[in-house]
């Protein structure tokens, strides 16, 4: 176990929805991290937030979005969803903002978009 | 950009083989280099890392790697595989001048026959 908490576990929805990935880092990190992978686009990183504000932006679709709240917990928002958004979705945490530090992902959260 | 390549996607080896995964990366600054490993149904986690000093680093599970940086690679070794040993693995890179993103390579799948 990573300390890191993802909900839900398991996503399943129709084209066109929006839907709500929740993560809470591990207790102390102020980083929060989103990857998407999938089969054919394997680990791809999404956005990054530090402390509340966002800090980098990696392959992420003006449809989604992400925000880090005043108690470190991260949202994932994807919207318009289309059948190729289907993934596994991680979440990682580190403490501070710097190259050195080992990530900590969560287990992940399985969105199928039928 | 930066870029890693694991050139090998599917490796499939007895127990008691020599194991060996390639990565290479491409940038030309310094880099922090990492390897992750994802059992299947389960999050990745941390096998080893390097930052700076002795280019052979020990990590866990009896894994190794060697940072050669005039080949930009950091290859993954272990001498004696064990069944439990089968996941996918995952080469990392990050750059002191791009703190927060972390460039994953596409992923080694390791299948080790009992």
């Amino acid at each position: 176990d990573s300390g890191v908490t993802q909900t839900p576990k398991h996503l399943i929805t129709a084209t066109g929805q929006r839907v709500t990935l929740r993560c809470s880092p591990r207790s102390g990190d102020l980083s929060v991290y989103w990857y998407q992978q999938s089969l054919d686009q394997g680990l791809q990183f999404l956005i990054q937030y530090y402390n509340g504000e966002e800090r980098a932006k990696g392959n992420i679709l003006e449809r989604f979005s992400a925000q880090q709240f005043p108690d470190l917990h991260s949202e994932l928002n994807l919207s318009s969803l289309e059948l190729g958004d289907s993934a596994l979705y991680f979440c990682a945490s580190s403490v501070r903002d710097s190259s050195y530090n080992e990530q900590f992902f969560g287990p992940g959260t399985r969105l199928t978009v039928l | 950009a930066q870029s890693v390549s694991q050139h090998n996607h599917h490796v499939i080896l007895s127990e008691a083989a020599s194991l060996e995964l390639g990565c290479n990366y491409s940038y030309g600054g310094t880099v922090n280099l990492f390897w992750y490993v994802q059992y299947p149904g389960q999050h990745l986690q941390l096998l080893l890392k390097y930052f700076s000093g002795d280019p052979l680093v020990k990590g866990i599970k009896g894994f190794e790697a060697e940072f050669i940086k005039s080949k930009f690679s950091f290859n993954l070794r272990k001498p004696s595989v064990q069944w439990s040993d089968t996941a996918e693995y995952f080469c990392a890179v990050t750059s002191d001048s791009s703190a927060s993103k972390i460039i994953f390579g596409s992923g080694t799948r390791l299948s080790i026959r009992p």
